[in-house]
């Protein structure tokens, strides 16, 4: 089994609904990211959580929001969806305990197309 | 100015050539440095991480140029399944100096490997 899993894979949807993406991981690490990518432009960090209780922006958290339920669980949400959010979004973890903070380790992603 | 920056490719050689990919980042504060390799609509994969003293891992050499803020990555005797895009990536510590860092992903380096 994958260590790190979204869902779901593949995403469309309509502009202006409300939408969630879910990661989880069972690598036991601490650390959790969103990222999206669009092409030509790589990836841009969304929020990243440093554990349950830290949740922090990155480059281009707005019109997201995110919820980290459990170590396991980081959930990523379009309260309102509109088309430039078309994108691959990336859940990432790693884990400050393993001396190596900063290797990050993806999830397979999902595809999302707002019309 | 972009924090990585890369030299975009594409890079297109025969099997068994030599290939090398640059990198430049602006932040001298930056103390991780990493190649991950991405296939096409795929998640980004962690290559190697690159230390000081330059490191290699059967085919694949990375080098750092801390004066330079340089990183490279040398790919011999390339392999059909070398094509991808690497990404070269790039940590940034927060201004207090603490461990907690973000990463920041260069566009890529497409390559692709020919019989």
């Amino acid at each position: 089994d994958a260590d790190v899993t979204q869902t779901p894979r593949n995403r469309i949807t309509k502009t202006g609904k409300r939408i969630m993406l879910e990661c989880s991981q069972t690598k036991g690490h601490d650390r959790m990211y969103w990222y999206r990518q669009d092409p030509g432009l790589g990836l841009r960090l969304i929020y990243y959580s440093f554990d349950v209780k830290d949740i922090n922006k990155g480059e281009i958290s707005d019109g997201y929001s995110v919820s980290r339920q459990a170590q396991a669980k980081f959930s990523l949400s379009l309260e309102s969806a509109i088309p430039n959010q078309t994108a691959l979004y990336f859940c990432a973890t790693s884990d400050l305990w393993t001396g190596k903070p900063d290797e990050q380790f993806f999830g397979p992603g999902t595809r999302l197309t707002v019309l | 100015r972009k924090e990585v920056e890369q030299d975009p490719g594409p890079f297109n050689v025969p099997e068994g050539a030599t290939v090398a990919f640059n990198c430049t980042y602006s932040n001298s504060a930056s103390q991780s440095f990493f190649w991950y390799r991405q296939d096409c609509r795929k998640e980004p994969k962690l290559l190697m991480s690159v230390y000081s003293s330059g490191n290699e891992d059967g085919r694949f050499t990375a080098q750092l140029n801390r004066a330079s803020q340089y990183i490279s990555l040398l790919i011999r005797d390339s392999k059909l399944s070398d094509s991808a895009t690497y990404l070269c990536v790039v940590n940034k510590r927060t201004d207090r100096g603490s461990t907690l860092g973000r990463l920041y992903f260069g566009r890529g380096t497409q390559l692709t490997v020919w019989p």
